[in-house]
């Protein structure tokens, strides 16, 4: 079945350990997404790629790094520069033109 | 700016009520896209639906409707005879014409259908 994975989907973090989020499709899609949820919040956007080996950062990339070496692989590693690093993190992925995004079911990272 | 603001955090109703969730963006834009995400509460996004700025038919789709009014700048979403599995947050976002398409998300209304 055509979709996204992500993983973990709980990760526990030591303050000051970078950790990597996992993102895969096999939807064909060029373009993914990283956004970060807080509890009560709406989906803000952390980067973002539109075809390969490309990236743009997005409203709050301050922390975060990603790469995109793989049109299915968009992984985010949440550096320990990110000071509020816990939090519900969701990947999804996009085709060509302005349609709708496809989303995973999230990694809940929580850093002690 | 663009902007989402979903005004009702949280709504409660007996299972077989009618609920509307209401959705009003701002964009000096005259071609956006506007979206409905569900979030059961496994965490995953659904998407519902996708609305062009230049198609304001409104739409139904089962027991969903939706009403988009670029007068006043909403976006509606009306579930009738509400079910316990329509408890979830749903969010509504904006997309602007440009090379991201990223989508900009209101704050989300938690549905609570009660039996």
């Amino acid at each position: 079945d055509g979709g996204i994975t992500q993983s973990p989907k709980y990760l526990f973090r030591k303050e000051g350990q970078n950790v990597t989020l996992s993102c895969e499709q096999n939807l064909n899609h060029d373009a993914m997404y990283w956004y970060r949820q807080d509890p009560g919040q709406g989906l803000r956007l952390i980067y973002y790629s539109q075809i390969v080996n490309d990236f743009q950062k997005g409203d709050i990339a301050e922390g975060y790094s990603v790469s995109r070496e793989k049109k299915e692989s968009f992984p985010l590693t949440v550096t320990s520069a990110q000071k509020n690093p816990t939090a519900f993190y969701l990947c999804a992925s996009k085709g060509t033109g302005p349609y709708e995004q496809y989303f995973g079911p999230g990694t809940r990272l929580t850093v002690t | 700016a663009q902007k989402v603001t979903q005004a009702q955090t949280e709504i409660s109703v007996v299972e077989k009520e009618d609920v509307t969730l209401d959705c009003v963006y701002e964009t000096r834009d005259t071609t956006y896209y506007l979206f409905w995400y569900k979030q059961p509460p496994s965490g995953e996004l659904v998407f519902l639906i996708r609305r062009n700025s230049f198609d304001e038919q409104n739409e139904i789709s089962g027991r969903y409707s939706w009403n988009f009014q670029k007068s006043t700048s909403s976006f509606n979403f009306t579930i009738t005879a509400s079910q316990v599995v329509d408890s979830a947050v749903y969010f509504c976002a904006l997309s602007r014409r440009d090379s991201s398409y990223k989508l900009i998300f209101g704050s989300g209304t938690r549905l609570l259908v009660r039996p």
